[in-house]
Protein backbone atom coordinates (compact mmCIF):
# COMPACT_ATOMS: atom_id res chain seq x y z
CA UNK A 1 0.00 0.00 0.00
CA UNK A 2 0.58 3.95 -0.27
CA UNK A 3 3.09 4.48 2.44
CA UNK A 4 4.63 7.80 3.73
CA UNK A 5 7.66 8.83 5.36
CA UNK A 6 7.72 11.59 8.18
CA UNK A 7 11.21 12.46 9.25
CA UNK A 8 12.01 13.19 12.13
CA UNK A 9 9.77 11.67 14.38
CA UNK A 10 10.93 13.88 17.70
CA UNK A 11 12.82 16.73 17.57
CA UNK A 12 14.02 19.40 20.40
CA UNK A 13 15.34 22.81 19.15
CA UNK A 14 16.34 25.87 21.01
CA UNK A 15 13.57 29.18 20.70
CA UNK A 16 15.21 31.20 17.51
CA UNK A 17 16.80 27.93 15.51
CA UNK A 18 14.70 26.42 12.53
CA UNK A 19 13.47 22.89 11.81
CA UNK A 20 13.05 21.36 8.88
CA UNK A 21 10.36 18.47 8.84
CA UNK A 22 10.18 15.84 5.75
CA UNK A 23 7.27 13.90 4.19
CA UNK A 24 8.50 11.57 1.44
CA UNK A 25 5.91 9.76 -0.33
CA UNK A 26 7.57 5.80 -0.97
CA UNK A 27 5.95 4.00 -3.24
CA UNK A 28 3.84 6.59 -5.46
CA UNK A 29 4.06 10.12 -6.58
CA UNK A 30 2.31 12.67 -4.47
CA UNK A 31 0.95 15.61 -6.09
CA UNK A 32 -0.27 17.31 -3.78
CA UNK A 33 0.50 17.08 0.32
CA UNK A 34 -1.19 18.20 3.14
CA UNK A 35 0.33 19.69 6.18
CA UNK A 36 -1.62 18.90 9.51
CA UNK A 37 -1.20 20.46 13.53
CA UNK A 38 -2.63 18.64 16.15
CA UNK A 39 -2.65 19.84 19.59
CA UNK A 40 -2.58 16.93 22.67
CA UNK A 41 -6.15 15.56 22.92
CA UNK A 42 -7.24 17.68 19.74
CA UNK A 43 -8.14 17.41 16.33
CA UNK A 44 -5.71 17.81 13.12
CA UNK A 45 -5.86 21.21 11.89
CA UNK A 46 -5.13 21.96 8.45
CA UNK A 47 -1.88 24.49 7.65
CA UNK A 48 -1.05 24.52 4.17
CA UNK A 49 -2.09 22.36 1.15
CA UNK A 50 1.23 22.01 -1.57
CA UNK A 51 1.17 21.21 -4.87
CA UNK A 52 4.38 19.64 -6.75
CA UNK A 53 5.93 22.81 -8.39
CA UNK A 54 4.11 25.30 -7.00
CA UNK A 55 3.18 27.21 -4.05
CA UNK A 56 1.75 26.41 -1.07
CA UNK A 57 -1.45 27.59 -0.04
CA UNK A 58 -1.80 28.22 3.39
CA UNK A 59 -5.15 28.23 5.55
CA UNK A 60 -6.45 31.43 7.37
CA UNK A 61 -4.48 32.62 10.89
CA UNK A 62 -0.80 30.24 9.01
CA UNK A 63 2.18 32.41 8.62
CA UNK A 64 3.46 31.33 5.61
CA UNK A 65 6.82 33.60 6.08
CA UNK A 66 7.04 31.41 9.58
CA UNK A 67 6.12 28.08 8.33
CA UNK A 68 7.98 27.36 4.64
CA UNK A 69 6.83 24.27 2.44
CA UNK A 70 8.33 23.07 0.00
CA UNK A 71 7.43 20.62 -2.91
CA UNK A 72 9.98 20.50 -5.06
CA UNK A 73 9.47 16.85 -6.33
CA UNK A 74 6.42 14.58 -6.38
CA UNK A 75 7.73 12.39 -3.34
CA UNK A 76 9.29 14.44 -1.43
CA UNK A 77 7.47 17.84 0.79
CA UNK A 78 9.43 19.61 3.44
CA UNK A 79 7.90 22.22 6.35
CA UNK A 80 10.35 24.41 7.59
CA UNK A 81 9.55 26.06 11.25
CA UNK A 82 11.49 29.69 11.26
CA UNK A 83 12.76 30.93 14.15
CA UNK A 84 11.16 28.11 16.37
CA UNK A 85 9.01 29.53 19.24
CA UNK A 86 8.03 27.35 22.23
CA UNK A 87 4.23 27.85 21.49
CA UNK A 88 5.26 26.53 18.07
CA UNK A 89 5.82 23.10 19.88
CA UNK A 90 3.17 20.73 18.75
CA UNK A 91 2.51 17.52 16.70
CA UNK A 92 3.26 18.11 13.13
CA UNK A 93 1.64 15.26 10.58
CA UNK A 94 2.12 15.37 6.76
CA UNK A 95 -0.76 13.33 4.35
CA UNK A 96 -0.27 13.02 0.82
CA UNK A 97 -3.26 12.10 -1.68
CA UNK A 98 -2.83 8.80 -3.35
CA UNK A 99 -2.90 10.52 -7.07
CA UNK A 100 -3.84 6.79 -8.17
CA UNK A 101 -7.47 6.35 -6.35
CA UNK A 102 -8.24 9.95 -6.04
CA UNK A 103 -9.52 10.09 -2.63
CA UNK A 104 -7.20 8.12 -0.61
CA UNK A 105 -5.16 9.95 1.81
CA UNK A 106 -2.14 8.32 3.59
CA UNK A 107 -0.66 10.06 6.73
CA UNK A 108 3.26 10.30 8.02
CA UNK A 109 4.14 9.18 11.68
CA UNK A 110 4.15 12.36 12.58
CA UNK A 111 6.62 14.83 14.21
CA UNK A 112 6.80 16.35 17.93
CA UNK A 113 8.08 19.25 17.79
CA UNK A 114 9.21 20.92 21.09
CA UNK A 115 10.78 24.50 21.20
CA UNK A 116 12.50 24.95 24.62
CA UNK B 1 -17.33 25.37 4.27
CA UNK B 2 -17.67 21.54 5.62
CA UNK B 3 -18.39 21.72 9.45
CA UNK B 4 -18.05 17.99 10.55
CA UNK B 5 -19.03 17.17 14.04
CA UNK B 6 -18.33 14.20 16.06
CA UNK B 7 -19.88 12.47 18.87
CA UNK B 8 -19.29 11.21 21.80
CA UNK B 9 -15.64 12.68 22.64
CA UNK B 10 -14.86 10.04 24.52
CA UNK B 11 -16.06 6.29 25.18
CA UNK B 12 -15.66 3.59 27.75
CA UNK B 13 -17.12 -0.24 26.88
CA UNK B 14 -16.59 -3.51 28.07
CA UNK B 15 -13.92 -6.11 25.78
CA UNK B 16 -16.59 -7.78 23.75
CA UNK B 17 -19.02 -5.24 23.41
CA UNK B 18 -19.99 -2.92 20.68
CA UNK B 19 -18.92 0.75 20.22
CA UNK B 20 -20.20 3.71 17.81
CA UNK B 21 -19.42 6.64 16.92
CA UNK B 22 -20.95 9.05 15.15
CA UNK B 23 -20.33 12.22 13.11
CA UNK B 24 -22.61 14.42 11.04
CA UNK B 25 -21.53 16.77 8.20
CA UNK B 26 -22.58 19.79 6.67
CA UNK B 27 -21.39 20.15 3.01
CA UNK B 28 -24.27 18.18 0.97
CA UNK B 29 -21.38 17.96 -1.70
CA UNK B 30 -19.04 16.36 0.31
CA UNK B 31 -18.63 12.61 -1.07
CA UNK B 32 -15.88 10.52 0.96
CA UNK B 33 -16.21 10.13 4.46
CA UNK B 34 -13.02 8.13 5.99
CA UNK B 35 -12.37 7.34 9.57
CA UNK B 36 -8.77 7.16 11.03
CA UNK B 37 -7.33 5.83 13.81
CA UNK B 38 -4.76 7.26 16.06
CA UNK B 39 -2.59 5.67 18.60
CA UNK B 40 -0.93 8.07 20.87
CA UNK B 41 2.44 9.76 19.25
CA UNK B 42 1.46 8.48 16.08
CA UNK B 43 -0.06 9.21 12.77
CA UNK B 44 -3.82 8.51 11.45
CA UNK B 45 -4.28 5.17 10.19
CA UNK B 46 -6.94 4.78 8.08
CA UNK B 47 -9.60 1.98 9.05
CA UNK B 48 -12.24 2.14 6.89
CA UNK B 49 -14.09 4.73 4.27
CA UNK B 50 -17.22 5.11 2.37
CA UNK B 51 -18.24 7.04 -0.39
CA UNK B 52 -21.44 8.79 -0.85
CA UNK B 53 -22.82 6.23 -3.59
CA UNK B 54 -22.92 3.71 -0.73
CA UNK B 55 -25.00 3.44 2.31
CA UNK B 56 -23.34 0.89 4.27
CA UNK B 57 -19.85 -1.14 4.32
CA UNK B 58 -18.20 -3.40 6.41
CA UNK B 59 -14.43 -4.99 6.88
CA UNK B 60 -14.85 -7.59 9.83
CA UNK B 61 -15.43 -6.22 12.61
CA UNK B 62 -15.69 -2.31 11.85
CA UNK B 63 -18.36 -1.02 9.87
CA UNK B 64 -19.62 2.40 8.56
CA UNK B 65 -22.78 3.72 7.50
CA UNK B 66 -23.94 6.72 5.86
CA UNK B 67 -26.90 8.30 5.75
CA UNK B 68 -26.60 11.39 2.58
CA UNK B 69 -30.31 12.75 3.49
CA UNK B 70 -29.75 13.33 6.90
CA UNK B 71 -25.59 14.01 6.39
CA UNK B 72 -24.24 11.78 8.89
CA UNK B 73 -22.09 8.62 9.29
CA UNK B 74 -21.45 6.38 12.16
CA UNK B 75 -18.24 4.34 12.97
CA UNK B 76 -19.70 0.74 14.13
CA UNK B 77 -16.90 -1.11 16.15
CA UNK B 78 -17.89 -5.42 17.26
CA UNK B 79 -16.16 -7.38 19.62
CA UNK B 80 -14.49 -4.92 20.77
CA UNK B 81 -10.73 -5.83 21.99
CA UNK B 82 -8.30 -3.82 24.45
CA UNK B 83 -5.72 -3.19 20.88
CA UNK B 84 -9.01 -1.45 19.70
CA UNK B 85 -8.02 1.29 22.37
CA UNK B 86 -7.02 4.36 20.35
CA UNK B 87 -8.91 7.96 19.17
CA UNK B 88 -10.88 8.05 15.94
CA UNK B 89 -11.61 10.72 13.67
CA UNK B 90 -13.86 11.06 11.39
CA UNK B 91 -13.65 13.20 8.07
CA UNK B 92 -15.71 14.26 5.00
CA UNK B 93 -14.41 16.34 1.84
CA UNK B 94 -14.98 16.36 -1.69
CA UNK B 95 -13.39 13.83 -3.87
CA UNK B 96 -9.60 15.53 -4.60
CA UNK B 97 -10.04 18.29 -1.57
CA UNK B 98 -8.81 19.22 1.82
CA UNK B 99 -10.38 16.65 4.65
CA UNK B 100 -12.46 18.03 7.30
CA UNK B 101 -11.85 16.33 10.59
CA UNK B 102 -14.23 15.87 13.47
CA UNK B 103 -13.00 16.61 16.88
CA UNK B 104 -12.30 12.83 17.57
CA UNK B 105 -13.43 10.37 20.12
CA UNK B 106 -11.05 8.46 22.65
CA UNK B 107 -12.03 4.95 22.63
CA UNK B 108 -11.75 2.64 25.82
CA UNK B 109 -11.91 -0.84 25.41
CA UNK B 110 -12.09 -2.10 29.42
CA UNK B 111 -10.77 -5.85 29.48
Amino acid sequence: GAVVSQHPSRVICKSGTSVKIECRSLDFQATTMFWYRQFPKQSLMLMATSNEGSKATYEQGVEKDKFLINHASLTLSTLTVTSAHPEDSSFYICSARVAQTGDGYTFGSGTRLTVV
Amino acid sequence: GENVEQHPSTLSVQEGDSAVIKCTYSDSASNYFPWYKQELGKGPQLIIDIRSNVGEKKDQRIAVTLNKTAKHFSLHITETQPEDSAVYFCAASRTGNQFYFGTGTSLTVIP
